[in-house]
């Protein structure tokens, strides 16, 4: 069976700090990869999809930057975090492209 | 841009009932249609892929319908139990990769 992780759980960080949150999959090969982002009070919000290693595909301009250095691995990073980036980090995967998405339990992160 | 609304923003009932969710969207050109659950503070469950082909799906206790010309799709949740309090989601697949969501029904079933 297939398993998604994500670490940290949880994460306090000053403004202005760096930031990497790390999602892998277990059990599968190839899969395309997600990240979403939920703020408070919105829907979850696609941040960066990737079909394979080192392609990426951004959907929304901003301070976040995305990397698949290994099949099953994909990195959400920042050099230097804003306020706004405050959220709910899920990282998803798929089969392929149009098919069912299967969330990671999330990474809580608060700006200060 | 896709848009996703789902109505009612919450809902509470009494433990046994029927109940019917609501996910409306603007663009009929769809990929597919997901239901979610979330927990308090956790990731998203899938409950339901609804191809765009498709008209309805079932699992257990729930069933989702499509209505892709009318922008519509329902989840029926029958005889409900207090462990399907949670928030449901509604998220429309518009193009290959993304997922639009809605805000999301919070659900409460009173014992």
């Amino acid at each position: 069976s297939q398993t998604i992780h994500q670490w940290p759980a949880t994460l306090v960080q000053p403004v202005g700090s760096p930031l990497s949150l790390e999602c892998t999959v277990e059990g599968t090969s190839n899969p395309n990869l997600y990240w979403y982002r939920q703020a408070a009070g919105r829907g979850l919000q696609l941040l960066f999809y990737s079909v394979g290693i080192g392609q990426i595909s951004s959907e929304v301009p901003q301070n976040l930057s995305a990397s698949r250095p290994q099949d099953r691995q994909f990195i959400l990073s920042s050099k230097k975090l804003l306020l706004s980036d405050s959220g709910f980090y899920l990282c998803a995967w798929s089969w392929t492209s149009g098919y069912e998405q299967y969330f990671g339990p999330g990474t809580r992160l608060t700006v200060t | 841009k896709q848009e996703v609304t789902q109505i009612p923003a919450a809902l509470s009932v009494p433990e046994g009932e029927n109940l019917v969710l609501n996910c409306s969207f603007t663009d009929s050109a769809i990929y597919n249609l997901q239901w979610f659950r979330q927990d308090p503070g956790k990731g998203l469950t899938s409950l339901l892929l609804i191809q765009s082909s498709q008209r309805e799906q079932t699992s257990g206790r729930l069933n989702a319908s499509l209505d892709k010309s009318s922008g519509r799709s329902t989840l029926y949740i029958a005889a409900s139990q207090p462990g399907d309090s949670a928030t449901y989601l509604c998220a429309v697949g518009s193009g290959a990769n993304n997922l639009f969501f809605g805000t999301g029904t919070r659900l409460t079933v009173i014992p």
